[in-house]
């Protein structure tokens, strides 16, 4: 089965702080996504990557950042931390063909005070 | 940017009996494909059905099966024989056959009732 570990299930960090949140994957899988969830939005996607060094802004990256520098390894960053970034940020990786589906990391709920 | 639209924020079923999530989205894409996820709660998103849009047989999984009516853009899961096991957010997805952006609909809040 694939595997999709996220650092942290919960995560409290305060305004201003530059955050961190990590994502692996074991199943060699060409893209991986993060996307932010929210009641009554749905997932929405912040950025992905299809494959090593390589990105590509989704429907809302303003205030993110990613870091691929590894094929399992995908990193959120909130360079600078603000309260209307609390929300749970699920990762996801998928194969490149078509009809494969994405599998789901646990999620981490995270919190700005 | 495709567009899914689940339009039932909350469902309700009794146990054992069907229920049916409906699904539309938009796409000027002939080769696609749907899928419907199922969240738990504070649980992880995992993958309930699949369908290829060139196929016009519906898909099953189970209890869950799928409507799938391309013209109409409408990709509904009914879940029959339901369990509390059933009870989580469904969320609706469209992947075309070219891209690797999944596009999830705002999801689906199910209950099953004892």
């Amino acid at each position: 089965d694939v595997k999709v570990t996220q650092s942290s299930r919960y995560l409290v960090k305060r305004t201003g702080e530059k955050v961190f949140l990590e994502c692996v994957q074991d199943m060699d899988h060409e893209n991986m996504f993060w996307y932010r969830q929210d009641p009554g939005l749905g997932l929405r996607l912040i950025y992905f990557s299809y494959d090593v060094k390589m990105k590509e802004k989704g429907d809302i990256p303003e205030g993110y950042s990613v870091s691929r520098e590894k094929k399992e390894r995908f990193s959120l960053i909130l360079e600078s931390a603000s309260t209307n970034q609390t929300s749970m940020y699920l990762c996801a990786s998928s194969r490149q063909v078509a009809y494969q589906p994405q599998h789901f990391g646990d999620g981490t709920r995270l919190s700005i005070l | 940017a495709q567009t899914v639209t689940q339009s039932q924020p909350e469902m309700s079923v009794q146990e054992a009996e069907t229920v049916t999530l409906s699904c539309t989205y938009d796409t000027s894409e002939s080769d696609y494909y749907l899928f419907w996820y199922k969240q738990p709660p504070s649980r992880q998103m995992i993958l309930v059905i699949r369908q290829e849009a060139y196929k016009q047989q519906n898909a099953t999984e189970n209890r869950f099966s799928v409507n799938f009516q391309k013209a109409a853009k409408s990709f509904s899961l009914k879940i029959s024989d339901s369990q509390l096991g059933d009870a989580a957010m469904y969320f609706c997805a469209y992947r075309s056959w070219t891209g690797n952006q999944f596009y999830f609909g705002t999801g689906t809040s199910l209950t099953v009732i004892p």
